[in-house]
């Protein structure tokens, strides 16, 4: 059974970064495109980028593109996001997502992690 | 950008009752492949998105066949066949034709 394991929440101060991950356990990430994806307090979804595990390529939304940062790990099967100068309207819920490479859409998410800003 | 719009429900529906959203694309999702890049996903209460249909009409693994896409290059609807307590939530429309990948605003579900 393929599986996103986020931790819950994180708390920043503004101006300052936070690495999120997300864990995939049941398939390799190796044969995956990982995907970030934001929900502010009470709105929709909101892409804010891709990266490709085997060879780190990214792709970002052009409003996320001085703000986040995706890397990954094979070795530990991980997808990571760094937030850089965090500001309070960061505030949201982030979640990963799996797209399998074959195909065209998001198989799995993970839970989400509550990343408040606040000082 | 492509930008995905989305109709709203005359909420609440009746339990039992069918119920059809609505999501136009800004562009057609049709692609050369023959396939049509949208898909639906619901976020229920308090839950992360999950997985309806893809390629427009194409339910997901463990989808209940209550659930259908139908649709154009441009204009798309899911319904659902006799709505049940389980269905409350927001439907997204997304397109994966293109980067920036887009999802429509959102649709909530009521049942009475």
């Amino acid at each position: 059974e393929v599986q996103l394991q986020q931790y819950g929440a994180e708390l920043g101060k503004p101006g300052t970064s936070v690495k999120l991950s997300c864990k995939v356990s049941g398939y390799n990430i190796r044969s995956t495109y990982m995907h970030w994806v934001n929900q502010r307090p009470g709105k929709g979804l909101e892409w804010i980028g891709r990266i490709d595990p085997a060879n780190g390529n990214t792709i970002y939304a052009e409003k996320f593109k001085s703000k986040a940062t995706l890397t990954a790990d094979t070795s530990s099967n991980t997808a990571y996001m760094q937030l850089s100068q965090l500001k309070s309207d960061d505030t949201a819920i982030y979640f990963c997502a799996m797209q399998w490479t074959i195909a065209a859409m998001f198989a799995y998410w993970g839970q989400g992690t509550l990343v408040t800003v606040s000082s | 950008d492509i930008v995905m719009t989305q109709g709203a429900l005359p909420n609440p529906v009746p339990s039992g009752e069918s119920a059809s959203i609505t999501c136009q694309s800004s562009k057609s999702l049709l692609y050369s492949d023959g396939k049509t890049y949208l898909n639906w996903y619901l976020q229920r209460p308090g839950q992360s998105p999950q997985l309806l249909i893809y390629w427009m009409s194409t339910r997901a693994s463990g989808v209940s066949d209550r659930f259908s896409g139908s649709g154009s290059g441009t204009d798309f609807t899911l319904k659902i066949s006799r709505v049940e307590a389980e269905d409350v939530g927001v439907y997204y429309c997304q397109q994966f034709l293109e980067f920036p990948l887009t999802f429509g605003s959102g649709t909530k579900l009521e049942i009475k």
